[in-house]
């Protein structure tokens, strides 16, 4: 049962394009949501977060959004650079139990030139 | 310079062995974590400590142990119970107390091969 899916497991955009990078979820008792950006062979490092009491959050070429009537979550990145190609975890959390969080699949951004 | 460790980085066992994955904290974090990643697949549970001496199974504990003797060591000893032992083992930390202090924070991930 795969309560946070990502559907699309890869995308290409060009460079200084936009990336949109897509998320839904089933739990409804999620309120906490994160996005990890991944390189290969090694951890997954936090990019930007949000709570289910926002609709969006911005940290400088980063914004999420979170529409929680479609449970759905994006993740926006402008400009696009070449060093986002990576893998991008999209993750979610009832922070009253211990934050475990439920990973998605992860969706391969590459970023040409 | 804090972060989290995790050695070694690559580790090959014979099929029936157990082994044991290192996992080191210096960052103050209360709560750990370890997951494993498999081709294709994101991040999987498998035990959780929110406090020393006291841990949880996560979503895929069986054929795991582990151990939370000190605040900034969480090892995770794989054993020849688990099945498909293969795979990339993370460990996570995370400071306790909620609000805004929700984010995991990983190390660079230890490879698995059973041989």
């Amino acid at each position: 049962d795969q309560q946070v899916k990502q559907n699309s497991p890869s995308l290409s955009v060009q460079e200084g394009r936009i990336s949109i990078l897509n998320c839904d979820y089933t739990n409804s008792m999620f309120d906490y949501f994160l996005w990890y950006k991944k390189y290969p062979a090694e951890g997954p490092t936090f990019l930007i977060s949000i709570s289910s009491i926002k609709d969006k959050n911005e940290d400088g070429r980063f914004t999420v959004f979170l529409n929680k009537s479609a449970k759905h979550l994006s993740l926006h990145i402008v400009p696009s650079q070449p060093g986002d190609s990576a893998v991008y975890f999209c993750a979610a959390m009832n922070t009253g139990t211990a934050s475990k969080l439920t990973f998605g699949t992860g969706t391969r951004l590459q970023v040409t030139l | 310079d804090g972060g989290i460790t995790q050695s070694p980085k690559y580790l090959f066992r014979k099929e029936g062995q157990n082994v044991t994955l290192s996992c080191e904290q210096n960052l103050n974090h209360d709560a750990m974590y370890w997951y494993r990643q498999d081709p294709g697949q994101g991040l999987r549970l498998i035990y959780y400590s929110q406090i020393v001496n006291d841990f949880q199974k996560g979503d895929i504990a069986e054929g795991y142990s582990v151990s939370r003797e000190k605040k900034e060591s969480f090892p995770l000893t794989v054993t020849s119970a688990q099945k498909n032992p293969t795979a990339f083992y993370l460990c996570a930390s995370r400071i306790a107390g909620g609000g805004s202090y929700n984010e995991q924070f990983f190390g660079p991930g230890t490879r698995l091969t059973v041989l």
